[in-house]
């Protein structure tokens, strides 16, 4: 069974820039879940989505959007990028959304200069 | 903010048992203790899990103390490949992980 998959796995963006990461969880999963990396502050979670829901929301601004569409896979936008936003960008599927069967992707790594 | 706190870093000698603590002194009656670990440049991996039980996968044991407010993570006999950053985690089995800053695991030969 494939895993889960992120791209793109590296980005460069200029501040005031927007950016689209995507994930592709694992077949028949519903559920999938953001999370940012970064040396500072560590894995942080962002949002979780069942079922095209957002059913869980981190302590993020606005600037940080998901959606999940009806074939589970998800995307996440983050507008106006800033230097902060520069991190790793994880995202983890699982079935039910149960925290122990998510199985993470490799992340996209993004630069903001 | 995380409910959990685990000593920055830890050394194990290849072969022997790694023991790691997590102290979750505000641990409610319905979070479970999870781990997880995150190896260098990848994502996160599950490990275990356990509520009050103590529990053995083919990974490692969880030992949660009887009040809960505690437990050690036991790598049973490590390897170079178990070095990674480990992670505590109290959680109510829903799809929201809050990492702290966890345990990097040195192995070494």
């Amino acid at each position: 069974k494939a895993g889960v998959t992120q791209t793109p796995r590296y980005l460069i963006k200029t501040r005031g820039q927007q950016v689209t990461l995507s994930c592709s969880p694992i077949s028949g999963h519903r559920s999938v879940s953001w999370y940012q990396q970064t040396p500072g502050q560590g894995l942080q979670f962002l949002f979780e989505y069942f079922s095209e829901t957002q059913r869980n929301k981190g302590n993020f601004p606005g600037r940080f959007s998901g959606r999940q569409f009806s074939n589970s896979r998800s995307e996440m936008n983050v507008s106006t990028l800033e230097l902060g936003d520069s991190a790793l960008y994880l995202c983890a599927s699982s079935l039910r959304g149960r925290a122990d069967t998510q199985y993470f992707g490799p992340g996209t790594r993004l630069t903001v200069l | 903010d995380a409910k959990t706190t685990q000593p920055p870093s830890m050394d194990c000698a290849e072969g022997r048992a790694a023991n790691l603590p997590c102290n979750h002194s505000t641990i409610s009656g319905n979070e479970y203790v999870y781990w997880y670990r995150q190896i260098h440049s990848q994502g996160p991996q599950y490990i275990i899990h356990g509520l009050k039980n103590n529990e053995t996968n083919e990974m490692a044991s969880l030992i949660i103390t009887e009040d809960r407010k505690s437990s050690t993570l036991i790598l049973p006999h490590a390897t170079l490949r178990d070095t990674a950053v480990y992670y505590c985690i109290v959680s109510n089995e829903g799809g929201k992980l809050i990492f702290g800053q966890g345990t990097e695991l040195s192995v070494k030969p």
